[in-house]
């Protein structure tokens, strides 16, 4: 079956440090990639998202780039801030059947110190 | 919109008890999923609905879950007799398939303590 594999948490930065956070994934087909986060008490939100090969999500100086050679999604940030510290979660979507199956990675906290 | 709505935000309940958890998905989706989160084991998906149709509970723990969608504005999630290893942060979550747009939108979440 599908599966995301991620890197392991946490992961502690400095404020304006560069930030990587890895994720590959298997899938039988052409799955859709996201990246969600969360913050503190609350529920997984949308930061990005790529439906096809090459594309590049990109949301609030975060990005990621849809590498199907190396099944591959991995997020960056340039500069973190305070405030990016949260929980961040890669998934995939792949239809089968006629629906759908979301496969969430196990999550990676990232804490910024000022 | 006014997002996923879930409720209660917090439960807590004695072992054995019966728990119900309730959520009201985003006007227009078809798909509802309810996951549960825990440190140990993360994000899992429990199972999901698709136009009120459960499509899939291979993820529901044991028969003590059970899941119902008797209308496209609400979902239940019980749990009977709920035990302290339930407890964790259950989440609901609705998407629509017909946009294209397969991002699911999140509520905030029920914490339940089962003690």
């Amino acid at each position: 079956g599908d599966s995301v594999t991620q890197m392991e948490g946490p992961v502690t930065l400095s404020e304006e440090a560069f930030l990587t956070i890895n994720c590959t994934y298997t899938a039988t087909g052409y799955p859709s990639l996201f990246w969600y986060v969360q913050y503190p008490g609350e529920g997984l939100q949308l930061l990005l998202k790529a439906t096809k090969a090459d594309d590049k999500g990109s949301n609030k100086g975060f990005e990621a780039t849809y590498r199907k050679e190396t099944t591959s999604f991995h997020l960056e940030k340039g500069s973190v801030q305070v405030s990016d510290s949260a929980v961040y979660f890669c998934a995939l979507t792949e239809r089968s059947g006629g629906s759908y199956i979301p496969t969430f990675g196990r999550g990676t906290s990232l804490i910024v110190h000022p | 919109d006014a997002g996923v709505i879930q409720s209660p935000r917090h439960e807590v309940t004695e072992m054995g008890q019966e728990v119900t958890l309730r959520c009201k998905p985003i006007s227009g989706h078809d798909y509802l999923f309810w996951y549960r989160q825990t440190m140990m084991r993360g994000l899992e998906l429990l199972i999901y609905f698709n136009n009120n149709v459960p499509i899939d509970d291979s993820g529901m723990p044991e028969d003590r879950f059970s899941a119902k969608m008797p209308n496209a504005s609400f979902s239940t999630l019980k749990i009977q007799p709920s035990e302290p290893r339930d407890s964790a942060v259950y989440f609901c979550a609705s998407s629509s398939g017909l946009a294209g747009g397969d991002t699911q939108y999140f509520g905030p979440g029920t914490r339940l303590t089962v003690l």
